[in-house]
């Protein structure tokens, strides 16, 4: 019963460094979330997928990429890390629309200086 | 912008009922509500959802107004490890909204002895 995975919990980049945050789910579940939370704020979605090999922009995606080449994992990359993307990242999933709800990851904490 | 409009913060007695109210007047007929909560940066977990009729589990109930243009989560006897962030949500269900939450500000609810 794992539910949602997140792996680092914690890392620290230089300016222009790239890294990969994998988010997997043991649930079956076709839709997964990645969102990014700063200090003080709510939570403001990046991509999303609902299914594999699809993807999507959300709210704030600038800087990041995505893929889901598996049905179980969601990687989120940056390319290039940058200080504003200093940010606690979490990973969502769900069955899809309906009466279901959604299953949260415990973050990775991400530092970029 | 997030469709849902709760009070910023709120203080409740320990051994208390807390009634944590949320506005969501523009919400439509088929859209639910979802309540999750946030303790330090911890992942947001679930508590509850409700499209029309009222709901209760283990952790809380939650009222939905007749015209559904409001709502109420009720934890019945707060403890101290109910401090936490709670946040209303109304997920859309447009067709290519792909049951995206968006996140306000929510709830900060401080639990005293």
């Amino acid at each position: 019963n794992a539910g949602v995975t997140q792996t680092p919990k914690f890392r620290v980049l230089k300016t222009g460094q790239s890294m990969t945050l994998l988010c997997a789910q043991d649930m079956n579940h076709e839709y997964m979330y990645w969102y990014r939370q700063d200090p003080g704020m709510g939570l403001r979605l990046i991509h999303y997928s609902v299914g594999e090999g699809t993807t999507a922009k959300g709210e704030v995606p600038d800087g990041y990429n995505v893929s889901r080449l598996k049905k179980q994992n969601f990687l989120l990359g940056l390319e290039s890390a940058a200080p504003s993307q200093t940010s606690v990242y979490f990973c969502a999933s769900s069955y899809g629309l309906g009466n279901y709800g959604y299953t949260f990851g415990s973050g990775t904490r991400l530092t970029v200086v | 912008d997030a469709k849902t409009t709760q009070p910023p913060s709120m203080d409740c007695a320990e051994g208390r009922a807390a009634n944590l109210p949320c506005n969501h007047s523009t919400i439509s007929g088929n859209e639910y509500v979802y309540w999750y909560r946030q303790i330090h940066s911890q992942g947001p977990q679930y508590i509850i959802h409700g499209l029309k009729n009222n709901e209760t589990n283990e952790m809380a109930s939650l009222i939905i107004t007749e015209d559904r243009k409001s709502s109420t989560l009720i934890l019945p006897h707060a403890t101290l490890r109910d401090t936490a962030v709670y946040y209303c949500i109304v997920r859309v269900e447009e067709t290519d909204s792909w049951g995206k939450l968006q996140f306000g500000a929510g709830t900060q609810v401080v639990v005293t002895p």
